[in-house]
């Protein structure tokens, strides 16, 4: 079946770090892949989506991803992170009309 | 357009009581779906509209529940007989129209309403 893991559930980030939030799926040769946000008590929001073409994906507020077909995954990245980033963050990929939506991982960032 | 409504935002219900939600989607979008978060997981999908026809529907949506969209505008879900086992985060989104699977994935995220049952 197909699935996505993401293997952290709480990371934490010192403010101005870098950040990598893993994300791994499973099944199917070239997935439609996404990472959203959300923060406490609110819907999701798209940062970022990978359909083909270029593997290196940017998004919104400075985030990037890279698709890896070798190790089925689809990593989040950010090179300096800011206090407003402490939210959870989830992986998905498309399945028929659906999403499939991993576990998220908890970002707090520590001051 | 002020994106996808949900209303209410929070709902707490006593055991064995029916519950309705409405979600407003974006006005141009013909594609609507429900989706369920639990606490400590990531959504997991509930049902699929394209205009007014319900075209997909998970397993995970036993007959107690029923969702509507009866002029392809907004959509309502309700629970009937509720257990404590339902309390979740009920999420709405949509999507516009568009080549199928890309279309599908246009998703814009409504806030939800978090249902607490007693």
């Amino acid at each position: 079946a197909q699935s996505v893991t993401q293997p952290d559930i709480h990371i934490t980030v010192s403010e101005g770090a870098s950040l990598e939030l893993r994300c791994n799926y499973s099944y199917g040769a070239t997935p439609y892949l996404f990472w959203y946000v959300q923060s406490p008590g609110q819907g999701l929001q798209l940062l970022l989506k990978y359909f083909s073409g270029d593997t290196l994906v940017q998004g919104i507020k400075g985030f990037e991803a890279e698709f890896k077909r070798s190790q089925s995954s689809f990593n989040l990245r950010k090179p300096s992170v800011h206090w407003s980033d402490a939210a959870e963050y989830f992986c998905a990929r498309g399945a028929g009309t659906a999403l499939i939506f991993g576990k998220g991982t908890t970002l707090s960032v520590s001051s | 357009d002020t994106g996808v409504s949900q209303d209410p935002r929070h709902k707490i219900t006593k055991r064995g009581q029916n519950v309705t939600f409405r979600c407003d989607p974006i006005s141009e979008h013909n594609r609507l779906y429900w989706y369920r978060q639990t606490l400590g997981q990531g959504p997991e999908f509930l049902t699929y509209f394209q205009n007014e026809a319900q075209l997909e529907k998970s397993r995970l949506l036993s007959d107690r529940f029923s969702a509507e969209r009866p002029k392809g505008s907004f959509s309502t879900l309700e629970i009937q007989r509720t257990e404590q086992g339902d309390s979740a985060m009920y999420l709405c989104a949509s999507s516009p129209p568009g080549p199928a699977l890309r279309g599908n994935y246009g998703y814009t995220f409504g806030s939800g309403t978090r249902l607490t049952v007693v």
